[in-house]
């Protein structure tokens, strides 16, 4: 069975530019989480999905911070304009039930801003 | 304070030792307890998980919980080179309706043969 899949795995761009990422989550999972992870410290959630819809987005800086789910499977994270403090490893992970705890996570897409 | 305290580390080992890796908590609501093991430039996989007071052991790995003073640790018995990997504990509460699962910050372990 296909893991979380998710691109790019790096990505290098000047502040101010736009960047995306994009995740594939396992088959049949309906919950789609993307955190953010600093060197050093544990992943913090960024948004949660339940199928289409995003249950949790309330730490999702939401002025340069959007994502989309389209048709409840893959799944976008933008952001526009980036800013040095951006850089980081943007992971995203599935679940089939959000109760469980049992997440299953992406390789990450690690971001530098210069 | 923090909702979950770990200890970052680094801790290193050698070969066979036994480590004993912990958290502590504050939300006595949190009712699930994960351990997460994350090697260099890959995503974190689920290790252990547990949702009562006591002691599960899978293998050389042994997690516990003592809620009553909000302290979680993980046990790894004969510890080998491949264990060699960021441990982050993982805790999950239910609140507004939905889960919330928190992340402590991780401790770094290196295993020398």
């Amino acid at each position: 069975e296909a893991g979380v899949v998710q691109s790019p795995r790096y990505k290098i761009i000047e502040k101010k530019q736009p960047v995306a990422f994009w995740c594939n989550p396992i088959s049949g999972h309906n919950t789609l989480y993307w955190y953010r992870q600093n060197l050093g410290q544990g992943p913090e959630l960024l948004i949660r999905y339940e199928n289409e819809e995003a249950v949790d987005d309330s730490q999702l800086p939401k002025d340069r911070f959007s994502a989309e789910r389209l048709k409840g499977v893959d799944s976008t994270l933008k952001i526009q304009p980036a800013e040095l403090g951006d850089s980081a490893v943007y992971l995203c992970a599935s679940s089939f039930s959000p109760r469980a705890g049992e997440l299953f996570f992406g390789e990450g897409s690690r971001l530098t801003v210069l | 304070q923090k909702e979950v305290e770990q200890d970052p580390g680094p801790l290193s080992v050698p070969e066979g030792a036994i480590v004993s890796l912990n958290c502590t908590y504050s939300n006595s609501a949190f009712q699930y307890f994960m351990w997460y093991r994350q090697y260099s430039r890959k995503g974190p996989e689920l290790l252990m998980y547990t949702y009562s007071s006591g002691n599960k052991e899978d293998g050389r790995f042994t997690a516990q919980v003592d809620k009553s003073s909000k302290y979680i640790s993980l046990f790894i018995r004969d510890s080998q080179p491949s264990d060699s990997a960021t441990y982050l504990c993982a805790m999950s509460a239910r609140e507004g309706g939905s889960e919330k699962l928190v992340f402590g910050k991780g401790t770094k372990l290196t295993v020398n043969p």
